[in-house]
């Protein structure tokens, strides 16, 4: 069975500073990995996968993520926060040779402060 | 790129109506379509796999005479929430899988479908 742990449900942040959001994965394979943002009242939209090529993976909006085998994480970062980047961000895994089901982690809320 | 279409946007009704939400892939053919339900400040719960052609998968405990789902096309999967009552009342999002060149899974959503019901 596969699942992801966020930690932190609600992240604050100062505008300007570094964003970082964790996540944990669990996988008895191999998994692929992703990143969403969700804007309110809006469907989600794709900042980022892991997909067993680089382990350093650099999506849209300046966010990245770094796949750590030894530490089963896949932690999302930002150098600077902008105010446009609250919102909420959920992990996700998906088993290496499914084509279906990808199971999404609890989510964290980014606030930025001004 | 790959985009699915949600309709309606938001769509309140009353107690014991019944509400079509339609998933479009726009530019694209998909197969597969995933419906989610999502309850405020939670993450998305996959209800069901859609199948063109086919039956739809149900997850466990999701009724499937309540949240019908067809999938008649290869760009069009519904979903219809029969007899409605307030508890259905929740953020209906769809997706559709697009195979990436890389060969990892990626799901394309929808903005999303809010029902409120009365």
């Amino acid at each position: 069975a596969q699942s992801v742990t966020q930690l932190g449900s609600h992240v604050s942040v100062s505008e300007g500073a570094l964003v970082l959001l964790r996540c944990n994965y669990s996988s008895s394979v191999p998994p692929y990995l992703f990143w969403y943002v969700q804007y309110p009242n809006q469907g989600l939209q794709l900042l980022l996968k892991y997909t067993s090529a680089a382990t350093l993976v650099k999506g849209i909006n300046g966010f990245e993520a770094e796949f750590k085998k030894s530490e089963t994480s896949f932690h999302l970062t930002k150098p600077s926060a902008h105010m446009s980047d609250a919102a909420e961000y959920f992990c996700a895994v998906s088993p290496y040779s499914s084509a279906s089901k990808i199971i999404f982690g609890s989510g964290t809320r980014l606030s930025i402060r001004p | 790129g790959a985009v699915v279409s949600q309709h309606p946007s938001w769509v309140i009704c009353k107690s014991g109506t019944s509400v079509k939400i339609e998933c479009r892939s726009l530019d694209f053919q998909a197969t597969t379509m995933f419906w989610y339900r999502q309850f405020p400040k939670q993450s998305l719960m996959l209800m069901a796999t859609s199948n063109e052609g086919s039956k739809a998968t149900y997850e466990q405990g999701v009724e499937k005479d309540k949240f019908l789902i067809n999938h008649a096309s290869l760009t069009l999967s519904t979903l219809t929430v029969t007899s409605a009552h307030p508890e259905d009342s929740s953020f209906y999002i769809c997706s559709a899988r697009v195979q990436g060149v890389s060969g990892a899974n990626v799901l394309t959503f929808g903005a999303g479908s809010r029902l409120t019901v009365l």
